[in-house]
């Protein structure tokens, strides 16, 4: 089956460690995006790929780090630096010059 | 990063009935206005699209209409049904960079 997946679906971590969110897609998408979405809220945009080896900062940048070092993957790290780092995490893609991107399943980040 | 603390407006429609949810964007560059369907606990799902030099488009069901003097985007969905409830949030894209980025979205309750 094709699509995109996230993993793990829950993740606890402690304060002041780094944690990294995985996010796989078998679509042959060329973009690929990272999302954060607190309760009740939308999405807002951390980091964002158009092609392999290219990513550009969202609206929410500081504290996360990604990388695109492969077509199907698109990591995302949360580091220390990261004041609330507890939400929600959805990863996107999309074929480029088309408007519908595919959502993971989303991983629900807890920092205690 | 830190969230504003702004809750997502709602809207309560009876079984049956057309709903209308409105969107107000902000640049005016995007390529393509999106309208996304979110569950609880999901990932958001792709409704429907309208290309910048549309004003109309009609899916199955929803019609999308975009109003670029006001920068103004509607969904409507008509007879509506207990699986439409949702969120329901407006995006846009951008094909220069493939930036995606999301509005404010409604949380749309279908009475029975």
């Amino acid at each position: 089956d094709g699509g995109i997946t996230q993993s793990p679906k829950y993740l606890f971590r402690k304060e002041g460690q780094n944690v990294t969110l995985s996010c796989e897609q078998n679509l042959n998408h060329d973009a690929m995006y990272w999302y954060r979405q607190d309760p009740g809220q939308g999405l807002r945009l951390i980091y964002y790929s158009q092609i392999v080896n290219d990513f550009q900062k969202g609206d929410i940048a500081e504290g996360y780090s990604v990388s695109r070092e492969k077509k199907e993957s698109f990591p995302l790290t949360v580091t220390s630096a990261q004041k609330n780092p507890t939400a929600f995490y959805l990863c996107a893609s999309s074929y480029p010059r088309v408007a519908e991107a595919f959502f993971g399943q989303g991983t629900r980040l807890t920092v205690v | 990063g830190e969230s504003v603390g702004l809750h997502l407006p709602t809207l309560s429609v009876q079984e049956g009935d057309n709903s209308i949810i409105n969107c107000a964007y902000s640049n005016s560059a995007s390529d393509y206005f999106i309208w996304y369907k979110q569950e609880s606990g999901k990932g958001p799902q792709f409704i429907i699209d309208i290309r910048s030099n549309m004003d109309k488009r009609q899916g199955k069901r929803v019609t999308v209409l975009l109003n670029k003097t006001v920068k103004h985007l509607s969904l409507q969905i008509a007879a509506t049904q207990p699986g439409d409830s949702a969120v329901y949030f407006c995006a846009e894209k951008n094909f220069g960079n493939e930036k995606l980025t999301f509005g404010t979205g409604t949380r749309l309750t279908i009475i029975p």
